[in-house]
């Protein structure tokens, strides 16, 4: 059974600080990575995807590694904003077989950036 | 593209009714649609994958019979909560798979319902 794991569970920055969030999964027959964003209430906002063959993706300031064969994963923020602040989920999607189409969550880190 | 549109977006029922949760895909089309509960401060879990035209599979510990599940068509799914206990009250999120695409799940925006 897939497990995700997400630290740390909180993080509190000053603005203006680089940072990352470390995600690992214990199997590593995946088909994609993804990390979301959750505003307090809200649903998920896509941030990025990383497909298995690939080792990272980058969107503005943010960049998403992905050492598949070690079940690692982190997500790099530069130069954090207030607005940044939000829960960072980390999920995986199996790669077939008796876990086709599952998507495994972390349980995600609080990210708060300080003005 | 690719927006999933959950309807309502928050819901208060009195212990004992049903309450019905929609979730569309606007601008596609979904053969799989898949729906997941999240407690306070907790993440995602996947309650059931629902596939056009035939049964949901539901995942171990949700109840069927509580969680009834029909997906009748390629955009849409719906969650009906069977005579809902306070217990029940939480967010309920929805995704869709674009057909014949194994890759990228599109979230809805949730559902909060609250069981008095």
């Amino acid at each position: 059974k897939q497990e995700v794991t997400q630290i740390p569970a909180a993080l509190s920055v000053p603005e203006g600080e680089n940072l990352v969030l470390n995600c690992s999964f214990t199997d590593s027959a995946i088909y994609n990575l993804q990390w979301f964003r959750q505003d307090p209430g809200k649903g998920l906002t896509s941030l990025l995807l990383i497909q298995s063959s690939q080792r990272e993706q980058t969107s503005g300031r943010l960049n998403a590694s992905l050492d598949k064969s070690s079940g690692r994963s982190t997500l790099y923020i530069a130069a954090s904003q207030p607005g940044d602040s939000a829960t960072y989920l980390c999920a995986v999607l199996a790669a077939g077989g008796t876990s086709y189409g599952k998507l495994t969550f972390g349980q995600g880190t609080i990210l708060t950036v300080h003005p | 593209g690719a927006v999933v549109s959950q309807h309502p977006s928050r819901v208060i029922c009195k212990s004992g009714t049903s309450v019905k949760i929609e979730c569309r895909s606007l601008d596609f089309q979904a053969t799989t649609m898949f729906w997941y509960r999240q407690f306070p401060k907790k993440s995602l879990m996947l309650m059931a994958t629902s596939n056009e035209g035939s049964k949901a599979t539901y995942e171990q510990g949700v109840e069927k019979d509580k969680f009834l599940i029909n997906h009748a068509s390629l955009t849409l799914s719906t969650l009906t909560v069977t005579s809902a206990h306070p217990e029940d009250s939480s967010f309920y999120i929805c995704s869709a798979w674009p057909a014949a695409s194994y890759n990228e799940q599109f979230f809805g925006p949730g559902t909060r319902l609250t069981v008095l």
